[in-house]
């Protein structure tokens, strides 16, 4: 089961910033680092932000994540078409000695 | 660069052993700077982390599925598997193995490289 709170949806038109909230507790997003994953259909799910706020090398600065106590958030600016997806938050959950992801969140471009 | 692929029987009868292997090409998989694992995706939901090993042995399990689940590394053809036990449909999924890098540092850069995915259906 998902130790992590994502909403289910989220959209936006070409351009437009959306923000994707995750919630987690003391045990993990409040102790550890949080990840972000994209997940295209049909794809394999790709490595957006590590660390709470770093991106990897070739993912695009309109992607940025910020944490506080125990949430993050994921922020898609100048959202375009190809970022519909699916996006999971996921930290290590200490109590658990294993990583948590979070139910995931639909994006929809408009 | 490093790439993953699973293989493995796409179908599987209830009660019985699901067993995958994950070859990977590009890099080795005796470094110690990476933790090697599998996670799932059942149709429709979201993602399930599985569990990881590293070289030296250490090994996490999800608590869920810790009473089912062996991960092994096989260095000498640089492959890593994933056994689950006494399975049944609720084990149907996507299965993907994926690396987790650390580099020199304590904490993780993130589960940065993900094969394709196998699915796995668990049926009589």
């Amino acid at each position: 089961q998902s130790v992590l709170t994502q909403p289910p949806s989220a959209s936006g038109t070409p351009g437009q910033r959306v923000t994707i909230s995750c919630s987690g507790g003391s045990s993990n997003i409040g102790t550890t680092y949080v990840y972000w994953y994209q997940h295209l259909p049909g794809t394999a799910p790709k490595l957006l932000i590590y660390r709470n706020s770093e991106r990897p090398s070739g993912v695009p600065d309109r992607f940025s994540g910020s944490k506080s106590g125990t949430s993050a958030s994921l922020a898609i600016s100048g959202l375009r078409s190809e970022d519909e997806a699916d996006y999971y938050c996921a930290a290590w959950d200490a109590s658990l000695s294993g990583y948590v992801f979070g139910t995931g969140t639909k994006v929809t471009v408009l | 660069q490093v790439q993953l692929q699973e293989s493995g029987p796409g179908l599987v009868k209830p009660s019985q052993t699901l067993s995958l292997t994950c070859t990977v090409s590009g890099g080795s998989i005796s470094t110690d700077s990476y933790y090697w694992s599998w996670i799932r995706q059942p149709t429709g939901k979201g993602l399930e982390w599985i569990g990881r090993i590293r070289t030296n042995g250490n090994t996490n399990y999800s608590p869920s599925l810790r009473s089912r689940v062996t991960i092994s590394l096989d260095t000498s053809k640089n492959q890593f598997s994933l056994r689950l036990i006494s399975v049944t449909a609720a084990d149907t999924a996507v299965y993907h193995c994926v690396r987790e890098s650390f580099g020199s540092s304590k904490w993780s850069y993130g589960l940065d490289v993900w094969g394709q995915g196998t699915t796995v259906t668990v049926s009589s």
